[in-house]
């Protein structure tokens, strides 16, 4: 059974508007931790943002938020103010400690284009 | 600076080869992972370790090998039994918890020709 969904394989966006990048999850633990990461062409892995299961708030992280919407298992990060050097894949995973030890399980990413 | 280092950047071997990836860490991180990358798609778990002399098969263990000797080192193995070797390697290391971010290393690009 697939884990995270990404739904949107690709996504354009103006450069200095917002744009939302969707991730739904799935999961029979109650204790969990959310997170998103950014890879550019180069390859490496940026980590970005992390969310608990249960922080009362959403995370944020400079122009990086994240929607949390615990009932939906919902998990979209909002990039504010696009900038160029923001085009890159963007990936959502998450880790449950009690059902897999920990590890992390990733989504098949979105790759976003800013446009100037 | 604190970090991962994988070696090679660049790998290129024949089928039939078994080849060794190098994955160093100075974090002093308990947890290590490998992943897998094929073009335009996510990362594949292969194996990961909590502990020292510990490790388990990820979701794609076929084919691969690990040991786990030093807290620091988790080389990988793509022995000549995996079918479809060529791929992205990305080695990751975390705290042993489920707040910790895996950090990454900058992956090695492995051919098999």
């Amino acid at each position: 059974a697939q884990k995270i969904t990404q739904t949107q394989p690709g996504m354009f966006v103006q450069e200095k508007e917002a744009v939302t990048l969707d991730c739904t999850y799935d999961t029979s633990d109650p204790s969990y931790g959310l997170f998103w990461y950014k890879q550019p062409s180069s390859g490496e892995m940026i980590f970005l943002i992390y969310q608990g299961s249960y922080d009362q708030q959403n995370a944020t992280e400079g122009r990086y938020s994240l929607n949390f919407q615990k009932a939906r298992k919902s998990a979209n990060l909002v990039i504010s103010a696009s900038q160029l050097g923001d085009s890159a894949m963007y990936f959502c995973a998450m880790r449950e400690p009690w059902v897999s030890g920990n590890k992390l399980v990733f989504g098949a990413g979105t790759i976003l284009r800013v446009k100037s | 600076d604190g970090g991962i280092t994988q070696s090679p950047k660049y790998l290129f071997r024949k089928e039939g080869q078994n080849v060794t990836l190098s994955c160093e860490q100075n974090l002093n991180h308990d947890a290590m992972y490998w992943y897998r990358q094929d073009p335009g798609q996510g990362l594949r778990l292969i194996y990961y370790s909590q502990i020292v002399n510990d490790f388990q098969k990820g979701d794609i263990a076929e084919g691969y090998s690990v040991s786990r000797e030093k807290k620091e080192s988790f080389p990988l193995t793509v022995t000549s039994a995996q079918k479809n070797p060529t791929a992205f390697y990305l080695c990751a290391s975390s705290m042993d918890d489920k707040q910790s971010p895996l950090h990454f290393g900058n992956g090695t690009r492995l051919t098999v020709t």
